[in-house]
């Protein structure tokens, strides 16, 4: 069965430092997500993306953050410069078709830890 | 703004029983509403998902239902068995052009041979 797969599975990197998340959407859905859940909180949207550009983001997904579909199977989440408060698991999510059928099927996760 | 809430957190049951969990939001205006499970650790599977014009939908031992007037949907579970422990999320699609999830907390469930 198709599934979401993301890499890498935990990531550890220094305050200040750059991080890139990356993920493989199923093959035949056109719209991505990226989504983070901080430890004991609820899961958090934080951007879609169709077409090649962005189609909504959050308040949380500020000039820090950047996705990118660099080649016709890649999905990356960039954190340009990372805090503390990034530390979350993140989750890359993708979908078939928009509202309403637009379920949503999510990859397994990057553990990130910013010390 | 859309809040979605699951209550109880945590529920603890023994092999056998057959389960009621609870979603409710506050935004009566979705597109749909999906179901997840996630054990420890691990991403979200997929459960269910209900359009917003649709009162019901199964899967094998799993019946969720939606009252989108009430902003309520509940997912039955039959014939619990320990392998259906993990917690269980809910999350509406707004309305108004928007493909986002907005996610409830979730509820435990541990279900006890």
């Amino acid at each position: 069965e198709p599934e979401v797969t993301q890499t890498p599975s935990h990531q550890v990197t220094q305050m200040g430092q750059e991080v890139i998340l990356r993920c493989v959407p199923i093959s035949n859905h056109l719209y991505f997500y990226w989504y983070r859940q901080i430890l004991g909180q609820k899961v958090e949207f934080l951007v879609s993306f169709y077409n090649n550009e962005i189609s909504e983001k959050s308040e949380i997904f500020d000039d820090q953050f950047s996705v990118e579909r660099p080649d016709g199977s890649n999905f990356t989440l960039k954190i340009r410069s990372t805090k503390l408060e990034d530390s979350a698991m993140y989750f890359c999510a993708s979908s078939v078709e928009i509202v309403p059928n637009n379920e949503q099927f999510f990859g397994p996760g990057t553990r990130l830890t910013v010390l | 703004k859309q809040e979605v809430t699951q209550i109880p957190a945590a529920l603890s049951v023994p092999e056998g029983e057959n389960l009621v969990l609870n979603c409710s939001f506050t935004d009566s205006a979705i597109y749909n509403l999906q179901w997840f499970r996630q054990d420890p650790g691990k991403g979200l599977t997929s459960l269910l998902l209900i359009q917003s014009s649709q009162r019901e939908q199964t899967s094998g031992r799993l019946n969720a239902s939606l009252d989108k007037s009430s902003g309520r949907s509940t997912l039955y579970i039959a014939a619990s068995q320990p392998g259906d422990s993990a917690t269980y999320l809910c999350a509406v699609s707004a309305q108004g052009g928007s493909e986002k999830l907005v996610f409830g907390k979730g509820m435990k469930l541990t279900v006890n041979p």
